[in-house]
């Protein structure tokens, strides 16, 4: 079956550094999403990822291995308006996008 | 109007009753689809129409019906609703396939008891 895994919940605190993990099985794979999803409000796309490697984009950056079947997402200069879910999805080899249940992510002052 | 929008923000229904909720988009993306989100799940797909005519059915179809008569309509139908149906109801599109952004609406709050 196709599967993507990450954690439910992480808490950090503001001005610092987290790491996202996203691991995934899937029947092929063409390509993975970063959506960000305050609480109330629909998703939002932050990256996509196609090739290995990271790629920066502001604060955020996003990193995939698809040897491993591994992606993450790392936001720096954590603000209190980063705290929200991170959802990772992937595009299957039919071309529909297969999505992770999410990390809640709360910070701290 | 500007990207998507949906219709209505939030419904209490009486199980057994139909319902249908609206999407509409103004960027001429030739795919949508049809999401509900619950708490501790993934965004699961209903149905999705890959061009103007064209529907499929996603993860979890049974209860729904969708039409795309044109680029910039794709309704979605309870025919007979169910408590299970309980949900928040994303509505999205994309230009292209699933390789491409997909742009939300705002979401309906669907409560049906």
């Amino acid at each position: 079956g196709q599967n993507i895994d990450q954690p439910t919940e992480m808490t950090a605190t503001e001005g610092a550094i987290v790491q996202i993990n996203c691991t995934y099985q899937t029947s092929g794979f063409n390509g993975l999403f970063w959506y960000q999803q305050h609480a109330g409000e629909a998703p939002t796309f932050l990256s996509y990822n196609v090739l290995d490697g990271l790629e920066e984009k502001g604060r955020f950056s996003s990193f995939l291995s698809r040897s491993k079947g591994y992606s993450y997402l790392l936001l720096k200069e954590l603000q209190m308006k980063d705290s929200a879910s991170y959802l990772c999805a992937v595009t299957d080899s039919n071309y529909q996008l297969i999505w992770g249940a999410g990390t809640k992510l709360i910070i701290k002052p | 109007i500007a990207g998507i929008t949906q219709a209505p923000t939030s419904q209490i229904l009486a199980a057994g009753r139909r319902m249908t909720l609206r999407c509409t988009q103004d960027m001429r993306h030739n795919a949508m689809y049809w999401y509900r989100q619950d708490l501790g799940l993934g965004l699961r797909l209903i149905h999705y129409s890959n061009t103007a005519g064209t529907t499929g059915k996603g993860e979890v179809p049974d209860g729904y019906s969708v039409s795309r008569a044109n680029t910039d309509d794709f309704p979605l139908t309870l025919a007979s609703a169910v408590p299970s149906q309980t949900s928040v109801y994303f509505c999205a599109s994309s230009d292209g396939g699933g390789e491409d952004t997909q742009y939300f609406g705002p979401g309906t709050r669907l409560t049906v008891l």
